[in-house]
């Protein structure tokens, strides 16, 4: 298992602003991937993020709007950029080897008025 | 298009009664089937799996049945106990898309 710490925690922010979120794990991990819950809604890929390589976005997730960086294999940001009220959700990074089984931090829970 | 389906919301049990909660998928190519459990605040956690080619895996209280032909699985608790209190999601993988897909979950609610 891997234990996983994001930064912030929640945060309230006004709409055209934009907000990084830091992921960092306790051990070193190939994929790294970032989640969206929308209220009430499953949770939903947005992106891979590969140490060494450009994230892979899922369909109707743009790099332009959510750009992701990878620099090492224990950390990784998102950004959520330009934000409108149908941003708030609730973003989780994660991180998986095979089998599906993946390990999530405790989400950001992002508010956007 | 949701491919993974929790039709189910919520569901109240008794403590000390089975829970069972249940999931659809649409996509027969899923070559394997989670439940993660989530604790308000909480990322989501791993609870148990089962491989495409079994009908069911049993680990503790908790038990899944796979049901191919239906594109069904349910997950077992039993026991229920008040710390079972979660929203519970079903979860599916494709090898190759490296991808989970997830249900909207059900909130499950232990009375004790």
């Amino acid at each position: 298992s891997a234990v996983i710490s994001q930064k912030p925690s929640r945060d309230i922010c006004q709409r055209g602003t934009s907000l990084t979120i830091q992921c960092q794990v306790d051990s070193q991990v190939t994929m790294m991937f970032w989640y969206r819950q929308q209220p009430g809604q499953s949770l939903t890929l947005i992106a891979t993020a590969n140490q060494g390589s450009e994230a892979t976005y899922e369909s109707g997730f743009v790099i332009d709007k959510f750009p992701i960086s990878r620099p090492n294999l224990t950390f990784s940001t998102l950004t959520v950029s330009n934000m409108s009220p149908e941003d708030s959700s609730i973003y989780l990074c994660s991180v998986g080897e095979g089998m599906g089984e993946q390990f999530f931090g405790p989400g950001t829970r992002l508010t956007v008025l | 298009d949701q491919q993974v389906k929790q039709n189910s919301p919520s569901l109240s049990v008794q403590e000390g009664r089975i829970s069972i909660l249940n999931c659809d998928y649409t996509n027969s190519m899923f070559d394997y089937f989670l439940w993660y459990k989530k604790y308000p605040a909480e990322g989501p956690t791993f609870l148990i799996s089962i491989s495409s080619i079994k009908d069911k895996n049993e680990d503790g209280r908790f038990t899944v049945f796979l049901n191919k032909s239906a594109k069904h699985l349910s997950l077992h608790i039993v026991p229920s106990q008040p710390g079972d209190s979660a929203v519970y999601f079903c979860a599916a993988f494709l090898t190759g898309a490296n991808n989970l897909f997830f249900g909207t979950g059900t909130r499950l609610t232990v009375i004790p």
